[in-house]
């Protein structure tokens, strides 16, 4: 069936660097997608979230990018810190009305001092 | 502290049991979500509830079901448990029934 999957499952980065974490998806009836962090023992975290008719949202320090044309999403953290180390799942609503979200598999991102 | 409430946070039990596990909302939120994660499969949807009444089914097996009561508490019942339903399970509530839910901190169920 379709499902969201991320590229990398691990990315290690320096502390003060940028990380992109990415996303492909292959339900084109999405529309909405949400990056979450998951911190060891607690629940995930909403970071940011994007609509469908959207290719681009920014928060503090975080930027989520979106290109329908090749169903990829994007997680830019500017300015890594030790706390954002953790797993980042994106995931997708379906649309037509369903609010369950299908979840990527997670991407670890490690901060190296 | 999220807003969401869940217990037990751990819980051991032996195949064949049945367990329930409990989620109370933030205040204000009507819906609410379970999601089971484990290794191999991620986070999956198992049900939506809004305002006592079942709004969407994922994948959630025959041996396991819900309910919402009337003060927006919920209930997760796991029944017949196997060894493979040992997993994170997690509840989230929201608003509106979407925009970002917000996630409890799980009940950890291990199946021996």
């Amino acid at each position: 069936g379709e499902s969201v999957g991320l590229h990398l499952p691990t990315l290690s980065v320096q502390e003060g660097d940028n990380s992109i974490i990415n996303c492909a998806y292959s339900n084109s009836a999405s529309d909405y997608f949400i990056w979450y962090k998951q911190e060891s023992g607690k629940g995930p975290q909403f970071i940011i979230d994007i609509r469908s008719n959207m290719d681009k949202r920014q928060g503090q320090r975080v930027t989520v990018l979106l290109n329908k044309t090749v169903k990829h999403l994007s997680l830019q953290i500017a300015a890594t810190q030790p706390g954002d180390s953790a797993v980042y799942f994106c995931a997708e609503r379906a649309g037509g009305g369903a609010d369950g979200l299908t979840f990527g598999k997670g991407t670890h991102l490690i901060i190296q001092p | 502290d999220s807003g969401v409430t869940q217990t037990p946070k751990h819980l051991i039990t032996a195949t064949g049991q049945r367990v329930t596990l409990r989620c109370s909302p933030r205040s204000g939120d009507l819906s609410v979500y379970w999601y089971q994660q484990s290794l191999d499969q991620g986070l999956q949807f198992l049900i939506q509830y809004y305002n006592g009444e079942e709004r969407a089914k994922g994948n959630i097996l025959e041996r396991f079901s819900a309910q919402q009561f009337p003060d927006l508490h919920s209930e997760l019942n796991l029944s017949s448990l196997e060894l493979g339903d040992s997993a994170l399970y997690f509840c989230a509530s929201s608003r509106t029934g979407i925009a970002g839910y917000t996630f409890g901190s799980g009940t950890r169920l291990t199946v021996v």
